[in-house]
């Protein structure tokens, strides 16, 4: 399987700030990276797709980059309704997988 | 708007099966190059992929798991289905079902259920 390491685990931050979530895959996943997002007693939605792509209905202050095996998530202005918990997904070989997950709070 | 409704029992014995269904509305589920998906995540922890069924009827397993899962689906009533036999208090968790674009991305998920094993 392709594990996923995300860093860091767990992230405190304030409104407005500039925050980036990576994610590391244990061996070559080209572009098939996914970003979701969730919240407590809800299911993850998705962010960002192919490393780069924005999910419909997705505000731009989330954007997604990648170089090499790392990936990252990056919120360019955090908003309150942002502070959930973000995991990434590889999609290039099955089993899929998921990083542990990386805990946004409030500072 | 694709919808998914997981139910099932929120209870299940120890050795027993795990049952659950997916109802899908707003979308065929025997239609396009989708997959339909089963995934849990134990009380505060992470995500686990457990298996899909195309809209072909092809299935694929995490072989973690596969000695014990079985997906299917009934298009005649625009459901799937997971069977997980065996279980154990490990298997207990909260189970997602979700659509799967072209084996790329999760866009659609249900609202997920809980399914705790115990005597």
């Amino acid at each position: 399987d392709i594990q996923m390491t995300q860093s860091p685990p767990s992230l405190s931050a304030s409104v407005g700030d500039r925050v980036a979530i990576t994610c590391r895959a244990s061996q070559s996943i080209d572009n098939y990276l996914n970003w979701y997002q969730q919240k407590p007693g809800e299911a993850p939605k998705l962010l960002i797709y192919d490393a780069y792509s924005l999910h419909s209905g997705v505000p731009s202050r989330f954007s997604g980059s990648r170089s090499g095996t790392d990936f990252t998530l990056t919120v360019s202005s955090l908003q309150s309704e942002d502070f959930a918990t973000y995991y990434c997904q590889q999609t290039r070989s099955l089993p899929d997988t998921f990083g542990q997950g990386t805990r946004l709070e409030i500072k | 708007q694709v919808q998914l409704q997981e139910s099932g029992p929120g209870l299940v014995k120890p050795s027993q099966t795990l049952s659950l269904t997916c109802t899908v509305s707003g979308g065929s589920i025997s239609s396009g190059n989708y997959y339909w998906v089963w995934i849990r995540q134990p009380a505060g922890k992470g995500l686990e992929w457990i298996g899909r069924i195309h809209t072909s009827g092809n299935t694929n397993y995490n072989p973690s798991l596969k000695s014990r899962v079985t997906i299917s689906a009934d298009t005649s009533k625009n459901q799937f289905s997971l069977n997980l036999n065996s279980v154990t208090a490990a298997d207990t968790a909260v189970y997602y079902c979700a659509r799967d674009i072209s084996g790329d991305r999760f866009d659609y998920w249900g609202q997920g259920t809980l399914v705790t094993v115990s005597s």
